[in-house]
Parts: structure tokens; sequence; C-alpha cells
């Protein structure tokens, strides 16, 4: 079945600064891949998706590019703010498997004032 | 609604008790999920449905574990003979439709077995 493995655990970035979280998946079947932030006490939150026919997509401050030979696909946030602070998930589905998604570990991403 | 409600927020239960936890999908979401998140872990799936058909129970970790939505809205999820294992967040989500739509969260269940 579908494996998402997801780098770093922990990344801690200065206000302002850009931070990068990087997913790889096994099944190369899989075609949508969501990226979740949450917060402590919330459920997650969709922050920007990406599918297999698009390698990369942007909203504001938020991006996100896909590799599809290498099974990789990454989070890029530019200019973080004090609100970034929160616990990012990457997750992948396919359609063939009821679009139950997969997910990755989690991400805790830290901005230093 | 605006947002998937799920109820009750927190939920502590003796072992050896069922419970029952709710989900109000967004209005008109066809498809309702919902998942399983340990502390400091990634959730996990448990069961999909469409409508009132659940379509996939092959995360469900055992028979003690059921899940229903009977009118293709609102959906429980009710665990019986709860184990200290069962202590988790529970995660409802919908989407608007078939195929890979964004699924929306609720804030989950935190279920805590004593």
């Amino acid at each position: 079945g579908e494996n998402v493995e997801q780098h770093p655990s922990t990344l801690s970035v200065q206000e302002g600064d850009s931070a990068v979280i990087k997913c790889t998946y096994s099944d190369s079947a899989s075609n949508y891949f969501p990226w979740y932030k949450q917060e402590l006490g919330k459920g997650p939150q969709l922050i920007i998706d990406i599918r297999s026919n698009v390698g990369e997509k942007k909203d504001q401050r938020i991006a996100v590019t896909l590799n599809k030979t290498a099974k990789h696909f990454s989070l890029h946030i530019t200019e973080t703010q004090p609100e970034d602070s929160a616990v990012y998930f990457c997750a992948a589905s396919r359609v063939d498997s009821n679009y139950q998604l997969i997910w990755g570990a989690g991400t805790k991403l830290i901005i230093k004032p | 609604g605006a947002g998937v409600s799920q109820s009750p927020r927190y939920k502590v239960a003796k072992r050896g008790q069922d419970v029952a936890l709710r989900c109000d999908p967004i209005s008109g979401h066809v498809s309702l999920f919902w998942y399983q998140q340990a502390l400091g872990q990634g959730p996990e799936f448990l069961t999909y449905f469409q409508n009132e058909a659940q379509l996939d129970k092959s995360g469900l970790p055992s028979d003690r574990f059921f899940a229903e939505r009977p009118e293709g809205s609102v959906s429980t999820l009710k665990i019986q003979r709860t184990q200290q294992e069962d202590s988790a967040v529970y995660l409802c989500a919908s989407s608007r439709g078939l195929g890979n739509q964004p699924q929306h969260f609720g804030d989950g269940t935190r279920l805590s077995i004593l």
C-alpha cells in the first residue's frame, strides 16, 4: 500500500525567511496531494493541494511542487509570519482507493520572532 | 452549517464502556470520512461513506468499531467495550462529491479511556 514519508519532523526558521517541507510517496498511482495545517486543539485545515497533472501551484505565500518521476512533493512558505507556526501534514490519495488520504507524520514549524 | 461539526469535543470513559461520537458534515457534502489521530502523529483512515453507503471500512481497528450514516448526512462512530488503546482524537471530514475533492475537517473528539 501507499506510504508517505515527511521531512523534517521539526523546522525552525526566522520570521521573514522561507520554509520548505518535503514528502515522498511510494505508490505511483497516487494522483492527489493535499497539504494541511493543524493548530493545537484544532482539526487539519487544507491550505493547498495539487493533482498529478500539474507540476506546481501557488497561492500567495504558499506553493507546492510535484515531481512525479521522483515521487516527491514539497511545500514552500515564503515570508514566514508567527501565525504560520503549526504542524503541517502532507498526504496522498488515489482515485481507486476510495479517496482515503495516506498521511505523512507531520512537521512542526516554529517561526522565531 | 459553515463547517464540519463534531460532538462532544472531549469524552472521558472508563474501560469497557461504550461511546458514540457524532459528526455533522458540511451541508450537501456527499462524502464523509472518519480518521483516528494518535498524539504526535498524522491521521489514519478508518472508514468512508458516500451518502448513506459505507463503501470502505478497511481502517476500522476491530469489530468493536462501528460507523453509520443512515440518512446520508449526520454520521456516528460507535466504539463498544472501549480499551485504553482507543484513546485518540477522532476526526471527521467531508467533501463535496466524488473523486479526489478536498476534504474539510472538524476539530475532532478527544477520547480518553481510563
